[in-house]
């Protein structure tokens, strides 16, 4: 069974500062596929990045970068120079071979001037 | 290219009525999926389509949610009853195929239920 935990529900940042959002997952697959999706207010989810279990390298998309330790279990999300427009819910997903995403409770961020 | 396709965004319905919300994905995506968000958690999948076959509607409360994906595009998710508990954002969304080459899922922006 495939489970995702995110701890903190909320988080702020100062603008302009680096935030890591936690994610700790559970999963009897040998292959999976780590997901960070963001949830600005008007409800659209927005895909930011994505980790396969087998690649070697933290994924990165820009300001986004995934902290990957497989042998923990966690997939972290670090924003670099975070923005006002950053303020949302973030979700961490994993998904299986069906690719079938299991996703967590999120953790709202709240960037401040 | 054009992103995947709900409606209604937003229903108002009275306990023990049925609505029904419609989903078109992303031309070609194979697989569709439709996911229950409640107020203040994260997506909870219900069903998942690859083509017009049933994946895994393990989550699907089947005796009063339905949903079909006729011909393997447009899909149509239904609930008759419903139920105080219902009362959530329902969200479709498509990706190229089964697996996880592709990775990404595209979402729609949603159909919020209110039941009353």
């Amino acid at each position: 069974a495939q489970k995702i935990t995110q701890t903190q529900p909320g988080m702020f940042v100062q603008e302009k500062e680096a935030v890591t959002l936690d994610c700790t997952y559970d999963t009897s697959d040998q292959s999976y596929g780590l997901f960070w999706y963001k949830q600005p207010s008007s409800g659209e989810m927005i895909f930011l990045i994505y980790q396969g279990s087998y690649d070697e390298q933290n994924a990165t998309e820009g300001r986004y970068s995934l902290n990957f330790q497989k042998a923990r279990k966690s997939a972290n999300l670090v924003i670099s120079a975070s923005q006002l427009g950053d303020s949302a819910m973030y979700f961490c997903a994993n998904g299986g071979a069906t690719n079938k995403l299991i996703f967590g409770t999120g953790t709202l961020l709240a960037v401040q001037p | 290219e054009a992103g995947v396709a709900q409606s209604p965004r937003y229903k108002i319905i009275e306990k023990r009525q049925s609505v029904a919300f419609w989903c078109n994905p992303i031309s070609g995506h194979a697989t569709l999926y439709w996911y229950q968000q409640i107020l203040g958690q994260g997506p909870k999948l219900l069903i998942q389509f690859q083509n017009n076959g049933v994946v895994d509607d393990s989550q699907l409360p089947k005796d009063r949610f339905s949903a079909e994906r006729l011909k393997g595009v447009d899909s149509t998710l239904k609930i008759q009853p419903a139920k105080l508990e219902d009362s959530a954002v329902y969200l479709c969304a498509s990706s190229l195929s089964v697996g996880l080459a592709t990775g990404e899922l595209f979402f729609g922006e949603g159909s919020r239920l209110t039941v009353l």
